[in-house]
């Protein structure tokens, strides 16, 4: 079945640069999403991009897609302490509506 | 601004027991999903409405389980008998559908946490 992986953790000092990565085996997705979680919360949605897209960016978030290597990737720039949450890719399967596929999340600690 | 919520936030039961969770979504969304997350894993798809029609139960929602969006706005998540292997958090999503219109983009509530003693 579909299936998508994460890194499990990151830690990076303030200011530097975050990259969390992801890779799914679904062929046919149409669209990837990054949501984040703080402790005890819901989900957040931070972005997503289009299969058809290689790269998407917004404001201190850049998304890469290598759809050859069905490889994502989602950078932060001049990473914070309030950044510091799990991570979460994932997928949309094709068929008619959103039935998302998460990885199992990429925990982002950052450090002064 | 009313985004997706969710109620109760915790619950705590005995083994055994029966549980309700009520999901209220982003009122114009016509789509609901729930989501089941245990510690240290991503979220794992329960079900799908669309309006009060429930049309993809994942094999993961036994027959203890059962979702209910009878007029097509909130949702209820009703576990019968619980076991220890439920606890976990429920989390509840919904979108709009937009027919050749951009992503149908997921939002989430902040969840149900369940412990089962």
């Amino acid at each position: 079945g579909e299936d998508v992986e994460q890194s499990l953790f990151l830690s990076v000092r303030e200011g530097d640069s975050s990259v969390i990565n992801c890779t799914y085996t679904d062929s046919s997705s149409t669209y990837l999403y990054w949501y984040k979680q703080e402790p005890g919360a819901g989900l957040q949605l931070l972005t997503y991009i289009f299969s058809n897209m290689d790269m998407k960016q917004d404001q201190r978030l850049t998304v890469l897609l290598n759809k050859k290597d069905k490889h994502l990737s989602l950078r932060i720039a001049d990473t914070q302490t309030g950044d510091s949450a799990i991570y979460f890719c994932a997928d949309s399967l094709s068929g008619g509506y959103n039935k998302l596929i998460f990885g199992a999340g990429t925990r982002l600690a950052v450090h002064p | 601004d009313t985004g997706v919520s969710q109620d109760p936030r915790h619950k705590i039961t005995k083994r055994g027991q029966n549980v309700t969770f009520r999901c209220d979504p982003i009122s114009e969304h016509n789509r609901l999903y729930w989501y089941r997350q245990t510690l240290g894993q991503g979220p794992e798809f329960l079900t799908y409405f669309q309006n009060e029609a429930q049309l993809e139960k994942s094999r993961l929602l036994s027959d203890r389980f059962s979702a209910e969006r009878p007029k097509g706005s909130f949702s209820t998540l009703e576990i019968q008998r619980t076991e220890q292997g439920d606890s976990a958090m429920y989390l509840c999503a919904s979108s709009l559908d937009m027919a050749g219109g951009p992503a149908d983009t997921q939002y989430f509530g902040p969840g149900t946490r369940l412990t089962v003693l």
